[in-house]
């Protein structure tokens, strides 16, 4: 089992939409979570960090389900701006090494 | 200001040369990092050093040798490059190391071994 997996996807919304990108992680101890957007050939950016209590940042909503070993992040309302690959990151279990998914590719259509 | 900043933005480049990439930070950040984004689009970490010391160094060929001479820098020489080298090198540093901190990436420089 990979240590960080994501939905392969690619996702083609349109406008308006709300989408949602689920990921889960290998190593029980992880102990931190986040969201990164990276846009075609361009570095990485956080979006958001994943609390256990889950949190929200506008259109954006991060939910983590230690049990299930179980992060998702929902979009709502999705902006043409939108589109780009999302990351699912967390370090690995026992040290602060940062394992990054392979990422889903989100396209938000006109 | 670019807070982290790599130079070149592009290498191309012979099989069994040797290059190096730079990297600097102006963030003040005590910690950073090496990624390597190959075809595939994984992202995986290479090397970090904290303080100037190396705390993370994964499983990469000895080829590949960073150097950080001073807090604000890290360089990345690679010798005798390899057709399987080809990929996008990022650097990346964050406030400290031993906690939930963001790391901040560099623009990534395209490595093409020919």
């Amino acid at each position: 089992r990979k240590e960080v997996e994501q939905d392969p996807g690619p996702f083609n919304v349109p406008e308006g939409a709300t989408v949602a990108f689920n990921c889960t992680y290998s190593n029980s101890a992880s102990q931190s979570f986040f969201w990164y957007r990276q846009d075609c050939r361009k570095e990485p950016k956080l979006l958001m960090s994943v609390y256990s209590s889950g949190n929200e940042d506008g259109r954006f909503t991060a939910q983590l389900n230690r049990a299930s070993q179980y992060i998702s992040l929902l979009i709502r309302d999705s902006k043409l701006s939108d589109s780009a690959t999302y990351l699912c990151v967390v370090n690995r279990g026992g040290s602060e090494k940062l394992v990054f998914g392979k990422g889903t590719k989100l396209t938000v259509n006109p | 200001d670019t807070a982290v900043s790599q130079t070149p933005k592009y290498l191309v480049t012979q099989m069994g040369n040797d290059k190096s990439i730079k990297c600097e930070q102006n963030l003040g950040h005590d910690t950073m990092y090496w990624y390597k984004q190959d075809s595939k689009k994984f992202l995986k970490i290479m090397f970090s050093y904290n303080n100037k010391e190396l705390i993370i160094n994964e499983t990469v060929p000895n080829r590949f040798s960073p150097k950080s001479p001073d807090k604000a820098h890290l360089n990345l020489h690679i010798n005798s490059l390899e057709l399987g080298d080809s990929a996008v090198y990022f650097c990346a540093s964050s406030q400290g190391w031993g906690g939930p901190y963001e790391q901040y990436f560099g623009p990534g420089t395209r490595l093409t071994v020919t």
